[in-house]
């Protein structure tokens, strides 16, 4: 297993339409992590789910975001009726358990034209 | 709330130079303090962990410490050289299941 992995590394969109991303964690790391970053800022975080639930979400996430992790594995993050201002990249982590080290990926980068 | 600050927000140094970066952390009731790597247009590379009971950690040209009782943590490079070129970012973990970062030091080593 070579890290975690995001795709697509870049997505260009139109204002309004729908976009989805998805994230494989490292295999058997049961906690997994979205966060968005914009330029000059560091990682803000968005949402967090153990196994498949879905414990903790960023008052970031508004109700056009919406994250889900069937089965536990793969993770994906869907933006609903883009806006310029969710341009950012978005970053997925993964980790064996609490105070264990974080993994991140190589990021999503979302332009909104 | 805890707040994570990076200073200097960046930083130029010739080549060869042992340099320090700062992190503070305003809620000392940490699980865990995590360094980082960013490259530009990249995602984050995991430099070196330190538990709360922990004081430092170690990683070839790379040694982290940490004390909890003044909300610091310092990321020491020794030996610098261009290819460490990059931004370096803190992020702090409260146990509440999520990392607070700093806005990150960027760093350019000059050959």
């Amino acid at each position: 297993d070579t890290g975690v992995s995001q795709d697509p590394r870049h997505k260009i969109t139109k204002r309004g339409q729908n976009v989805t991303f998805r994230c494989d964690p490292i295999s058997e790391h049961n906690r997994l992590y979205w966060y968005r970053q914009t330029l000059g800022q560091g990682p803000e975080f968005l949402t967090y789910f153990q196994n498949e639930a879905q414990l903790e979400k960023s008052r970031l996430l508004s109700d056009r975001f919406s994250a889900e992790r069937p089965k536990g594995s793969f993770s994906t993050l869907e933006i609903q009726r883009t806006e310029q201002g969710d341009s950012a990249m978005y970053l997925c982590a993964s980790q064996t358990g609490l105070n264990t080290e974080a993994f991140f990926g190589q990021g999503t980068r979302l332009t909104v034209v | 709330k805890q707040e994570v600050t990076q200073i200097p927000a960046a930083l130029s140094v010739p080549e060869g130079e042992n340099l320090v970066l700062n992190c503070s952390f305003t809620d000392s009731a940490i699980y865990n303090l995590q360094w980082f790597r960013q490259d530009p247009g990249k995602g984050l590379t995991s430099l070196l962990l330190i538990q709360s009971s922990q004081r430092e950690q170690t990683s070839g040209r790379l040694n982290a410490s940490l004390d909890k009782s003044s909300g610091r943590s310092t990321l020491y490079i020794a030996a610098s050289q261009p290819g460490d070129s990059a931004t370096y970012l803190c992020a702090a973990d409260s146990g509440t299941y999520k990392y607070i970062f700093g806005t990150g030091t960027r760093l350019k080593v000059l050959a």
